[in-house]
């Protein structure tokens, strides 16, 4: 089974408007942290947001807010205010917890802002 | 604190040929991992490194290999290339062998074409 599930290869948002990016894991880990990177055209994977699995809040970073549903295993990026410059890929990522455990990528979701 | 650096950043290589990759971690980071990106397979994991010892390794055929040396510095080389391992490397550095609530930050990656 796929660790990270990323269903949406592409997503469209008006500028100003806020967008959600859906993320949903498989780890029969209790303990992992979940984690969402930006990838624009330039290549390099800017880390955005990270929650751990005992984080009783919902993580937020600014604009970027980690819509966290434990029992339904879902880990979704809400953009709020999208602006151009967040026009680029987006991939959520899992590491299981414990040492020497890898990183899980999704597959990303292209999210383009239309102004 | 200066982020993780690669270089090359552009490599423009012929089949048979070998080449090595090399990333530095932000300082104090301990950790590094390189992933190969490709349109058709999205990011794959190679291998984690952590302390001169490869912790974890993807699916990846033996003309793939790594190392790590005692700064934390790594360097990757893909010996034979072929046509298909035309990608974008990118190596993460995290400050622990691993655990789950930890970060990777990524370089901005080198662009490796085969010709």
């Amino acid at each position: 089974a796929q660790k990270i599930t990323q269903t949406q290869p592409g997503m469209f948002v008006q500028e100003k408007e806020a967008v959600t990016l859906d993320c949903t894991y498989d780890t029969s880990d209790p303990s992992y942290g979940l984690f969402w990177y930006k990838q624009p055209s330039s290549g390099e994977m800017i880390f955005l947001i990270y929650q751990g699995s005992y984080d009783q809040q919902n993580a937020t970073e600014g604009r970027y807010s980690l819509n966290f549903q434990k029992a339904r295993k879902s880990a979704n990026l809400v953009i709020s205010a999208s602006q151009l410059g967040d026009s680029a890929m987006y991939f959520c990522a899992m590491r299981e917890g414990g040492t020497g455990n890898q990183f899980y990528f999704g597959t990303g979701t292209s999210l383009t802002v239309i102004p | 604190k200066a982020g993780v650096t690669q270089t090359p950043r552009y490599l423009i290589k012929t089949r048979g040929q070998q080449v090595t990759l090399s990333c530095s971690p932000i300082s104090g980071h301990r950790s590094v991992s390189w992933y190969q990106q490709t349109p058709g397979q999205g990011l794959q994991f190679l291998f984690e490194y952590f302390s001169e010892t490869q912790r974890n390794k993807g699916n990846f055929p033996g003309r793939f290999s790594g190392r790590q040396f005692s700064n934390s510095r790594s360097e990757m080389n893909v010996s034979t290339l072929e046509l298909g391992d035309s990608a974008l490397y990118l190596c993460a550095s995290s400050p622990r062998a691993g655990l789950g609530t930890d970060t990777q930050y990524f370089g901005p990656g080198t662009r490796l074409t085969v010709l």
